[in-house]
């Protein structure tokens, strides 16, 4: 079958880093993404890697390893909007997404 | 119209009756999609259509059906809403339905669906 894993709820602090790991098992693999979604509304693109590596913008950094099937967000100097939550999700080989059931960040000051 | 307009914000609907989600995108987008996002779940693939006069089934499509007569909308209906239909559906678009840089999706703002 195939999977998307990634921690239900994060906590961090205004200004501060933090990092929020992927996991995928999928039927084939043609790229990740990393989307935003505040409470109530819809999700925002983030962020795309097709190849292993960091790919920076800005304050938010994604990484991916396709040997590993795993791919991290990397939040930095943090910010009380930041406080969302973030949206895992993997192209397959029916250039479907799939999606992880996201991870709550909570932001404090 | 700028994006993806969806239709209506909310509703409560009593079971059984037949509901039509609207969606309209102004992106000349090729691809389109509906997902349901439940509490503790992923976004879930309703429907979807690759180019105007196609569709697809997706991961859940049961109870669901849909059309695709122009480019710009693309309809959700259900036939004789159940409970478990209760959930907030998104409408999205993207420009192909390939891999590759440029198959970021764009969403609409959702529709919160009650079925009673």
């Amino acid at each position: 079958g195939q999977n998307i894993d990634q921690p239900t709820e994060m906590t961090a602090t205004e200004g501060a880093i933090v990092q929020i790991n992927c996991t995928y098992q999928t039927s084939g693999f043609n790229g990740l993404f990393w989307y935003q979604q505040h409470a109530g509304e819809a999700p925002t693109f983030l962020s795309y890697n097709v190849l292993d590596g960091l790919e920076e913008k800005g304050r938010f950094s994604s990484f991916l390893s396709r040997s590993k099937g795993y791919s991290y967000l990397l939040l930095k100097e943090l910010q009380m909007k930041d406080s969302a939550s973030y949206l895992c999700a993997v192209e397959d080989s029916n250039y479907q997404l799939i999606w992880g059931a996201g991870t709550k960040l909570i932001i404090k000051p | 119209i700028a994006g993806i307009t969806q239709a209506p914000t909310s509703q409560i609907l009593a079971a059984g009756r037949r509901m039509t989600l609207r969606c309209t995108q102004d992106m000349r987008h090729n691809a389109m999609y509906w997902y349901r996002q439940d509490l503790g779940l992923g976004l879930r693939l309703i429907h979807y259509s690759n180019t105007a006069g196609t569709t697809g089934k997706g991961e859940v499509p049961d109870g669901y059906s849909v059309s695709r007569a122009n480019t710009d909308d693309f309809p959700l209906t259900l036939a004789s809403a159940v409970p478990s239909q209760t959930s907030v559906y998104f409408c999205a678009s993207s420009a192909h339905s390939l891999a590759g840089g440029g198959n970021e999706q764009f969403f609409g703002p959702g529709t919160r669906l009650t079925v009673l």
